[in-house]
């Protein structure tokens, strides 16, 4: 079956970077993006950005430009977020999901999340 | 952006049909995802393209879209269906994905 395992919780200072790893299995993994979203404790779901696991195509968050590194390795089915210079609102969980019917997408299946606490 | 609203919560009672709003301007002509996002939990896709259920979501979910409304209906609610349930569109202005800011929806 589709599936989207993600790394272990992380535990960071401000201004530090963390890198989580979302590995896909169970579908042929250059043929759809993955998208990351982000929820901080007891908020909504934000979207953070997207990259092709096709071409490497990536479109990110205004509010993440600078800050958001999505990488994809398809040699381990892996895709890769880092966000640097940690704040102590970026504590939340991190999900990766799989995006279908581009251009008016949804999300499905989701990663279990990674939890990032940031603090000093 | 895209604005979508939801109200906060949603109460009813086991065996009750709840009814889960999502506003936007000309929402209608938008495709509207809806996911159910339980406890501690991921969320999971529930509907998509406003009124089709993924396998394995029962048939009493079920969804409309039109107007400046969209809902999410659930038939003969189960304790199960507590949850947290979120709205999704295509920004085609921005060009990335909006959530609503989630309903929570408690069973009596």
């Amino acid at each position: 079956q589709v599936q989207l395992v993600q790394s272990g919780a992380e535990v960071k200072k401000p201004g530090a970077s963390v890198k989580v790893s979302c590995k896909a299995s169970g579908y042929t993994f250059t043929s759809y993006g993955i998208t990351w979203v982000r929820q901080a404790p007891g908020q909504g779901l934000e979207w953070m950005g997207w990259i092709s696991a096709y071409n490497g195509e990536k479109n990110y968050a205004q509010k993440f430009q600078g800050r958001l590194t999505l990488t994809t390795d398809t040699s381990t089915n892996k895709v890769h977020m880092e966000l640097r210079s940690l704040r102590s609102d970026d504590t939340a969980v991190y999900y990766c999901t799989r995006e279908e019917g581009s251009g008016t997408g949804w999300f499905d299946p989701w990663g279990q999340g990674t939890l990032v606490t940031v603090s000093s | 952006s895209y604005v979508l609203t939801q109200p906060p919560s949603v109460s009813v009672a086991p065996g009750r049909t709840a009814g889960i709003t999502c506003g936007g301007k000309k929402i209608g002509s938008k495709s509207v995802h809806w996911y159910q996002q339980r406890p501690g939990q991921a969320p999971v896709l529930v509907m998509f393209y406003d009124s089709d259920r993924p396998s394995g979501i029962p048939e009493r979910f079920s969804g409309s879209n039109s107007g400046n409304t969209a809902t999410l209906t659930i038939s003969r609610v189960e304790v199960g269906d507590e949850a947290a349930y979120y709205c999704q569109v295509w920004d085609s202005s921005s060009d990335h994905p909006m959530f609503g800011g989630g309903t929570k929806l408690t069973v009596l």
